[in-house]
């Protein structure tokens, strides 16, 4: 079946450490990206890539970081340097056309 | 700087009446918005949208309405069922710029049976 996974669903990770969430893709989309949820703030931008090698900051990049090495993978890094960390992650993908963009279900991330 | 704003966070209708959720945006280069219905700890999922040479799309129940002077649409859901309790969101894109689907903060919509 084509879609986008995310894992884990749920991550702790203690203060200090940097900590890897995976987003993978088979729908052959070009454009992924990563939105961070907090109650009562929808969803914010943390980064997009619109193609493989390319990435941009979205609105929120602090503390963050991603890579783009292939077209199937996004992953986000959220480092030491993140002061709030805690929150509901979501990758999405899309075509770079008049189209939807797919989310995966989400990671939770809790710092302990 | 929020482009694009849900100025209600909540909203409750009776099951069978219609729901209107609002959006308003402030970016005049968005030409493509969608809606999407999200559940708790899950992502969300699609479900209308309409690019700006349009004034109207429908599926089914959903009908989303823009109303480019105003910088404003709306979903409309008739007739709300119980399964429609959730949270919306509006995003809106700007598809000759950098592509990037901008999210409004949600509305809990709760319909009562």
């Amino acid at each position: 079946d084509g879609g986008i996974t995310q894992s884990p669903k749920y991550l702790f990770r203690k203060e200090g450490q940097n900590v890897t969430l995976s987003c993978e893709q088979n729908l052959n989309h070009d454009a992924m990206y990563w939105y961070r949820q907090d109650p009562g703030q929808g969803l914010r931008l943390i980064y997009y890539s619109q193609i493989v090698n390319d990435f941009q900051k979205g609105d929120i990049a602090e503390g963050y970081s991603v890579s783009r090495e292939k077209k199937e993978s996004f992953p986000l890094t959220v480092t030491s340097a993140q002061k709030n960390p805690t929150a509901f992650y979501l990758c999405a993908s899309s075509m770079r056309v008049n189209t939807e963009a797919f989310f995966g279900q989400g990671t939770r991330l809790t710092v302990v | 700087d929020q482009q694009v704003k849900q100025n209600s966070p909540s909203l409750s209708v009776q099951e069978g009446r219609i729901s209107i959720l609002n959006c308003d945006y402030t970016n005049s280069m968005f030409d493509y918005f969608l809606w999407y219905k999200k559940y708790p700890a899950e992502g969300p999922t699609f479900l209308i949208s309409i690019s700006s040479i349009k004034d109207k799309n429908e599926d089914g129940r959903f009908t989303v309405f823009l109303n480019k002077s105003a910088k404003h649409l709306s979903l409309h859901i008739v007739p709300s069922q119980p399964g429609d309790s959730a949270v919306y969101f509006c995003a809106a894109i700007a598809t000759s710029g950098t592509y990037k689907y901008i999210f409004g903060t949600g509305t809990r919509l709760k319909v009562l049976a």
